[in-house]
């Protein structure tokens, strides 16, 4: 069992819907992260967070230690929110676990 | 700072050439990483220097693999000999101090890397 599931795999969303992904991790984790990779490939990083939640722009990262939870969620979303969104959870050291990914498309 | 640069983008070889990516992090970080990604085993690291020390190489596949850091402005990851299996996307990242920082992480563009 991977360390760090994420769901859906795939989200298909029409524009301007509220979109919410979410990240599951087994292991106790220091920092969670959340990355976007466009259609292009490259990787931005979104958020890094311990504890409660963050916020920039559209998006919002919230993360729930006791649960081992975290979600990422969009609001209004437009088109060119579509990528694929990854969590990777850092215990402890600087090392980073990834989930697969979850593959958005946000439809006109 | 124009942000982590990668080179080349793009490298095609044949199996058992050599093969050499390369890494100049943004000035000022502190922390360098190789990572890798594949459609199976998603984005994966390889090893990671602080310092320019290599840390944790515990992810480096096998012995064709090696890294170096020799200045605080330059990485490259080898490998020789090159297999049809180490096809994939190598990136590099790098970040400022590091852990409870809150410092994010700043990937470079990723070599892609088809080894026929």
């Amino acid at each position: 069992k991977n360390e760090v599931e994420q769901s859906p795999q795939n989200l298909t969303a029409q524009e301007g819907e509220f979109i919410t992904i979410n990240c599951s991790y087994s292991v106790g984790i220091s920092a969670l992260h959340w990355l976007q990779q466009h259609p292009g490939g490259g990787i931005v990083s979104l958020f890094m967070l311990s504890s409660g939640k963050k916020k920039h722009g559209r998006l919002i990262a919230t993360i729930n230690i006791q649960e081992k939870h975290s979600s990422l969620h969009i609001t209004a979303s437009h088109p060119r929110d579509s990528a694929v969104y990854i969590c990777a959870v850092q215990g402890g050291s600087e090392k980073l676990v990834f989930g697969k990914g979850t593959k958005l498309t946000v439809n006109p | 700072d124009a942000g982590v640069i990668q080179s080349p983008r793009h490298e095609v070889t044949e199996m058992g050439q050599e093969v050499t990516l390369r890494c100049k992090p943004i000035s000022g970080h502190d922390y360098l990483f190789w990572y890798r990604q594949t459609m199976m085993r998603g984005l994966e690291l390889l090893i990671y220097f602080n310092n320019n020390v290599p840390i944790d190489d515990s992810g480096m596949p096998e012995d064709r693999f090696s890294a170096k850091m020799p200045n605080a402005s330059f990485s490259t990851l080898k490998i020789q000999p090159s297999e049809p299996r180490d096809s994939a996307v190598y990136f590099c990242a790098s970040t400022r101090h590091g852990q409870g920082t809150n410092e994010k992480l700043f990937f470079g563009s990723g070599t892609q890397l088809s080894v026929l």
